[in-house]
């Protein structure tokens, strides 16, 4: 199985800046990484996929980066809706998720 | 619009058994792989099990693996995975989420399952 370790864990910042998320796989996922976003109370959104592929109705704010075993997520410009939490995944075989980054308000 | 609805959960004693159930509508249900992914109240995903479009590749979590069996019904529209032999650790909210390629692109809101006696 291919870990996925996110960092770091927890993200303070304010917004309007810039937010950059990392994601780690113990072996190459080639480009076949996906990033969602989840809300307290709310099911996970999918952000981008194959690492840098926006999703439908995904504002481009958020981009996606990275191949092999290295990936980042960038938010450009941090609007109040983006604090949330972010999760990687990975699909060697059968998806797998990393740990998680929480982006809150600082 | 694509939407998924789960349905199913509730309270169990450990040893019991659930069924969950997930009706798809708005896409051509047939066309795509379907996953089950499980949260634990406050912590991160898990994948817990996932199903190719004719059923003939279907993978599970090792947590699950030999307890929980998932299939899908294509005329219906419907993703289901049975539960058995429940632990107190498969406490979780469960999702059914569509597959994109190597993503999953929509989720139900989820159904909540708790073990306890």
């Amino acid at each position: 199985e291919i870990v996925l370790t996110q960092s770091p864990a927890t993200l303070s910042l304010s917004p309007g800046e810039r937010a950059t998320l990392s994601c780690r796989a113990s072996q190459s996922v080639y480009s076949y990484l996906a990033w969602y976003q989840q809300k307290a109370g709310q099911a996970p959104r999918l952000l981008i996929y194959d690492a840098s592929n926006r999703a439908t109705g995904i504002p481009a704010r958020f981009s996606g980066s990275g191949s092999g075993t290295d990936f980042t997520l960038t938010i450009s410009s941090l609007e109040p809706e983006d604090f949330a939490v972010y999760y990687c995944q990975q699909r060697s075989k059968w998806p797998y998720f990393g740990g998680g980054t929480k982006v809150e308000i600082k | 619009e694509v939407q998924l609805v789960e349905s199913g959960g509730g309270l169990v004693q450990p040893g019991r058994s659930l069924r969950l159930s997930c009706a798809a509508s708005g896409f051509t249900f047939d066309d795509y792989a379907m996953h089950w992914v499980r949260q634990t109240p406050g912590k991160g995903l898990e994948w817990v099990s996932g199903i190719n479009w004719n059923s003939d590749t279907i993978g599970y979590a090792d947590s699950v693996k030999g307890r929980f069996t998932i299939s899908r019904d294509n005329a219906k529209n419907s993703l289901y995975l049975q539960m058995n032999s429940l632990r107190a650790e498969d406490t979780a909210l469960y999702y059914c989420a569509k597959a994109l390629g190597s993503a999953l692109d929509y989720w139900g809101q989820g159904t909540l399952v708790t073990v306890s006696s």
